[in-house]
């Protein structure tokens, strides 16, 4: 069974940094590209990005390129999403998702749980 | 940015109804989308990919249709579970993009 497990909430003050994980697991982890959704409170869904984790290949929607930075350790089966510096509106829910098809970007058919992230002084 | 445009932004509906949401995209996108389904608290289903194929596990009820820039997600006959908002997602070329979704409410 295909699982993606998400770091937990978390809570930080503008001008921090964060890095929150991803862990996928019950399939090829290197071979299925992995997104970043956005979802800010009350608000609709945005891709952030997509990387794949073979090569760490990146793709980043224009809205969050030089804003966030996506990673992945292989030996880890874990994605990351990363901010060096947070704003208040970064404050949001965050979802990885795999996509359905192997090696190619395709529609996510897997999603975690979510990671909240609350930016507030 | 290819704009998705999803309509409408919200309905009513009663168990039993058949509704249609439909989105338009900015540009021909071929059969590059596809739809899913949120519930408050949870993360997104896919239902629908490359347009009009289920995905497995997908009730039956649920179809998809279109091609280019016009594209429909059919519920043919609305379940209690089907109340949620839903989203179309283009998959043509980057950024990939979202409707702005689509909330089915109880009438």
């Amino acid at each position: 069974e295909v699982q993606l497990v998400q770091s937990g909430a978390e809570v930080k003050k503008p001008g921090e940094s964060l890095k929150i994980s991803c862990k996928g697991s019950g399939y090829s982890f290197s071979t299925y590209w992995m997104a970043w959704v956005r979802q800010m409170p009350g608000k609709g869904l945005e891709w952030m990005g997509s990387i794949y984790p073979g090569d760490s290949d990146t793709r980043y929607s224009p809205s969050f390129q030089g804003q966030v930075i996506m990673s992945v350790d292989k030996s880890l089966s874990t994605a990351y999403l990363q901010w060096r510096s947070l704003k208040a509106s970064d404050t949001a829910m965050y979802y990885c998702a795999r996509t359905m098809v192997r090696g190619i970007p395709a529609c996510f058919d897997s999603w975690g749980q979510g990671s909240l992230v609350t930016v507030s002084s | 940015a290819i704009q998705m445009t999803q309509s409408p932004s919200s309905l009513s509906a009663s168990v039993g109804d058949r509704v249609t949401i439909t989105c338009r995209a900015s540009q021909g996108i071929r059969k590059d989308l596809g739809w899913y389904q949120q519930k408050p608290g949870k993360a997104p289903k896919l239902l629908i990919h490359d347009a009009s194929s289920l995905q497995s596990g997908v009730p039956s009820r649920f179809s998809g249709s279109g091609s280019g820039t016009d594209f429909t997600l059919t519920i043919s006959s609305l379940q209690p579970e089907d109340f949620a908002t839903y989203y179309c997602l283009q998959l043509y070329d980057y950024p990939w993009t979202f409707g702005q979704g689509t909330r089915v409410e109880v009438k």
